[in-house]
């Protein structure tokens, strides 16, 4: 089945605690992104990957890394939560490097406390 | 960070009812998309417009691409109770390949 998996689907984490927020696709799509979702302000992107080793900023980068080490993975990385970072994450996948017509994952619900 | 003006922000309405709903933008796009939310889940993609002027449909789902570049519409028909859901447009702008998303519409259905 095709698809975007995201793990974990919930975590609670301290502030300050490293953590990272896999994400795969076994689509052989290109174009790779994530997300934060709050209330009210739909979807933000964080960063995308238009192909391996390439990366670029989305609207809100602050606080987050990634890598594209390989094509069917992208990890975000929080190195230092902080309560700000609350949020719901998704993961999304595009075949080609444009982007368009995205493939998310189940969501990740973080709560930094 | 940019985003997208998406009206209404929720709508309550009878089953059977058609829905409009649009987004609005300041800066042009390439590329309009329309998604759906369910509870708990993902965005799903409902449509993909790749041209100024373009009227697409899916199924009782018609969205078209503004003349402008800079707005797209949504209209379902015949709503029905599975149509519950938050409508996401997204602009996508192929020179940065960032992706702008509007702040949703909640859509509620009465039986």
């Amino acid at each position: 089945e095709a698809q975007v998996t995201q793990n974990p689907r919930y975590l609670i984490t301290v502030t300050g605690k490293k953590l990272t927020v896999t994400c795969s696709q076994n689509m052989n799509h290109e174009y790779m992104s994530w997300y934060r979702q709050d209330p009210g302000l739909g979807l933000r992107q964080i960063y995308y990957s238009m192909n391996v080793e390439v990366t670029d900023k989305g609207d809100v980068p602050e606080g987050y890394k990634v890598s594209r080490k390989e094509k069917r993975n992208f990890p975000l990385i929080l190195e230092s939560p902080s309560p700000n970072q609350t949020s719901l994450y998704f993961c999304a996948s595009s075949p080609g490097t444009s982007g368009r017509e995205a493939f998310f994952g189940q969501g990740t619900r973080l709560t930094v406390v | 960070g940019q985003q997208l003006n998406q009206s209404p922000q929720s709508m309550f309405i009878q089953e059977g009812e058609d829905v409009s709903m649009n987004c609005t933008s300041s800066s042009i796009f390439n590329t309009w998309l329309w998604y759906k939310q369910d509870p708990g889940e993902g965005p799903v993609l409902l449509i993909a417009l790749y041209k100024a002027g373009e009227l697409t449909s899916n199924g009782r789902l018609t969205a078209q691409f503004g003349i402008t570049r800079k707005d797209s519409f949504l209209n379902i028909s015949a709503s029905i109770p599975s149509d519950v859901g938050i409508y996401f447009c997204a602009g996508l702008n192929q020179g940065t390949y960032k992706y702008i998303f509007g702040t949703g519409t909640r859509l509620k259905v009465l039986a």
